[in-house]
């Protein structure tokens, strides 16, 4: 899986949006872009994923630059409880051994 | 999305002792389980991936007679840890791969394990 880099922590005001950024310049053709989330001492969650178009669900939106080459998660109206870090990880949907960086400790304040 | 248990979900115990930490896919049958552990601070690194019905797999540097895995069933994979010291301290996650729409990979709530 391609390399992704990410800035070690993000602060946000609750009610306004997030964006995180992720850096993946070696990305393959067919890896995709996605992003999971862990709040304190619980399991990683699923957020979303993309190919090259930007998606958009109930949790957050994804950004996708034209060239691949990176990414912005966007989570519309940060609350409190989006308090977590964030990893982006690139991968090929049929590996599932997935590899974390650090990811991003986003801190939502009131 | 799938419905992942662990068991239990904090223990404590002394250092010496061995601890089972039991991970269960409640809605669909997992062949294959990956285990994560985390310290503190970090990220997730994977252990090792157990398979149903034949030995596990370890990543380098796990020791695969201090872990030991079992997946003797499509809901169920153990991992114990066998005379637990301070130093496996850590947050164990198991995942099990799902062919689903999205690939999106499910994961377990994480149990917490501290050895004095």
């Amino acid at each position: 899986d391609a390399k992704t880099t990410q800035p070690t922590s993000m602060d946000c005001a609750e009610g306004r949006a997030a964006n995180l950024p992720c850096n993946h310049s070696t990305i393959s053709g067919n890896e995709y872009v996605y992003w999971y989330r862990q709040i304190h001492s619980q399991g990683p969650q699923y957020i979303i994923h993309g190919l090259k178009n930007n998606e958009t669900n109930e949790m957050a939106s994804l950004i996708i630059t034209e060239d691949r080459k990176s990414s912005t998660l966007i989570l519309p109206h940060a609350t409190l409880r989006d308090t977590a870090v964030y990893y982006c990880i690139v991968r090929v949907p049929s590996n599932y051994n997935l590899t974390f960086g650090k990811g991003t400790l986003l801190t939502v304040n009131p | 999305g799938a419905v992942v248990s662990q068991h239990p979900s904090w223990v404590i115990c002394k250092s010496g002792t061995s601890v089972k930490i039991e991970c269960r896919s409640l809605d669909f049958q997992a062949t294959t389980m990956f285990w994560y552990r985390q310290f503190p601070k970090q990220s997730l690194m994977l252990m090792a991936t157990s398979n149903e019905g034949s030995k596990a797999t370890y990543e380098q540097g796990v020791e695969k007679d201090k872990f030991l895995i079992n997946h003797a069933s499509l809901t169920l994979s153990t991992l114990t840890v066998t005379s637990a010291h301070p130093e496996d301290s850590s947050f164990y996650i198991c995942s099990p791969p799902r062919d689903t729409q999205y690939n999106e990979q499910f994961f377990g709530p994480g149990t917490r394990l501290t050895v004095l």
